[in-house]
């Protein structure tokens, strides 16, 4: 079974610039997570699909971050415009919907995608 | 005062040695507890869950106190394969909340 995919996998893009990244979540796993790392720090949440609806998205850290998930398959996180201080690793995660048992539900996490801002 | 705080490392052990990882969180509304294993420049992958019982996969022993809000990680007879950050994890609400990571190098 494939896992999480991301795309792409590094983005050097000068300041003001549009970046989009997109994730393939493992086939079937409703819940759909955007983490991101920046340089020194703790990798920290972004935002959770359930399908094709956003159920949280405390961590988005402005409204210079779109994030979308249409039919609830794949995702794509844009960036518009981008600043230095968005340069980073962003992971994407996936995980099944067992409403009953959603403590043990595993995240599974892509590769993530360097995104570097000049 | 960060939500998840590990010991800053690097932690340096020679190949067999037992090393301890220890974690604090501050929300004690957190439901469940991991330990994760992120090698360089690689995605965070599961290591094992952590239970109040505690509980133990081969050489790995994970220990949670709710009480205290601490939790643990125990490696016995360390492999040079273990070098790798390892990420204390908190979940609350299906979001998970990282520690900086303790970065552990098994020298042979």
């Amino acid at each position: 079974e494939a896992g999480v995919t991301q795309f792409p996998s590094h983005s050097v893009i000068e300041k003001g610039q549009t970046v989009t990244l997109r994730c393939d979540p493992i086939s079937g796993h409703d819940n759909l997570y955007w983490y991101r790392r920046v340089m020194g720090k703790e990798i920290k949440f972004l935002l959770h699909f359930v399908k094709e609806s956003k159920q949280d998205e405390s961590g988005m850290p402005n409204n210079r971050f779109l994030a979308e998930r249409t039919g609830g398959t794949y995702s794509t996180l844009k960036v518009q415009p981008a600043e230095l201080e968005d340069s980073g690793v962003y992971f994407c995660a996936s995980s099944q919907d067992r409403q009953s048992n959603w403590d043990t539900d595993t995240q599974y996490f892509g590769p993530g995608t360097r995104l570097t801002v000049l | 005062r960060k939500e998840v705080e590990q010991d800053p490392g690097p932690f340096n052990v020679p190949e067999g040695a037992t090393v301890a990882f220890n974690c604090t969180y501050s929300n004690s509304a957190s439901q469940s507890f991991f330990w994760y294993r992120q090698d360089c420049r690689k995605e965070p992958k599961l290591l094992m869950s952590v239970y109040s019982s505690g509980n133990e996969d081969g050489r790995f022993t994970a220990q949670l106190n709710r009480a205290s809000q601490y939790i643990s990680l125990l490696i016995r007879d360390s492999k040079l394969s273990d070098s790798a950050t390892y990420l204390c994890v908190v979940q609350g609400a299906q979001k998970l909340v990282f520690g900086q990571g303790t970065r552990l190098t098994i020298n042979p």
